[in-house]
């Protein structure tokens, strides 16, 4: 059962485009959400996150918009470039006893073409 | 620093056989854990470790064995080896709730 539900699978933007990237969660006790950048044959790499407290949070060309009452989050990556293309994970965190556990999406597979 | 490495990069093996694929940082995080990365599966939770001597499981622990005696290591064992254990697993380790987790570069497992 995946707790947070990713889309698209995959997207292709043009460089200089806006690639979206939606998900969605149900379980209310998530209270930190970040996102993941993921080129092939590395491990993934964290790119921004947000508390829920927050509506918006933006770093450079990448920007988190947060909807706490309809339990949705998407990535926004304004002005694409091929350098972006990467696969990106959106994921929850939550206290479990004195730890915290970390659940991914599905992923999306970002291609900016030229 | 190192950050979080793994070994080996890449590994056969064959239904029945277990090895340990083995994880180690240098920042001195109390917080590691494995996961598994499956196509159109995002990265599954295996293990984790709260500390040196405790360890939990995640999502997806049967078959995986952990263990972690030193803050530096986190070893995963897989006791018999099975072809749906085919997949890449990484570490990753982190301190602190909020803080960045780092991952490891990743081992390619194939179990035939």
């Amino acid at each position: 059962q995946q707790q947070v539900k990713q889309s698209p699978q995959s997207l292709i933007v043009q460089k200089g485009g806006i690639s979206i990237i939606n998900c969605a969660y149900e379980n209310t006790a998530f209270d930190y959400f970040p996102w993941y950048q993921q080129f092939p044959g590395k491990g993934p790499a964290l790119l921004i996150a947000i508390r829920p407290d927050v509506s918006e949070k933006k770093e450079g060309r990448f920007t988190i918009s947060f909807n706490k009452s309809a339990k949705q989050f998407s990535l926004h990556i304004m002005d694409s470039q091929p350098g972006d293309s990467a696969t990106y994970f959106c994921a929850a965190i939550w206290r479990a006893g004195t730890a915290s556990k970390l659940t991914f999406g599905t992923g999306t597979r970002l291609q900016v073409t030229l | 620093n190192a950050g979080v490495t793994q070994t080996p990069k890449f590994q056969v093996l064959k239904t029945g056989q277990s090895m340990t694929l083995q994880c180690a940082q240098d920042m001195n995080h109390e917080y590691m854990s494995w996961y598994r990365q499956d196509p159109g599966m995002g990265l599954r939770l295996i293990h984790y470790s709260v500390g040196a001597g405790i360890t939990d499981q995640g999502e997806v622990p049967n078959g995986y064995n952990v263990s972690r005696s030193t803050t530096e290591d986190f070893p995963l064992r897989l006791l018999s080896a099975a072809p749906s254990q085919t997949s890449v697993y990484f570490c990753a380790s982190k301190t602190g709730y909020y803080n960045e987790q780092f991952f490891g570069p990743g081992t390619r497992l194939t179990v035939l």
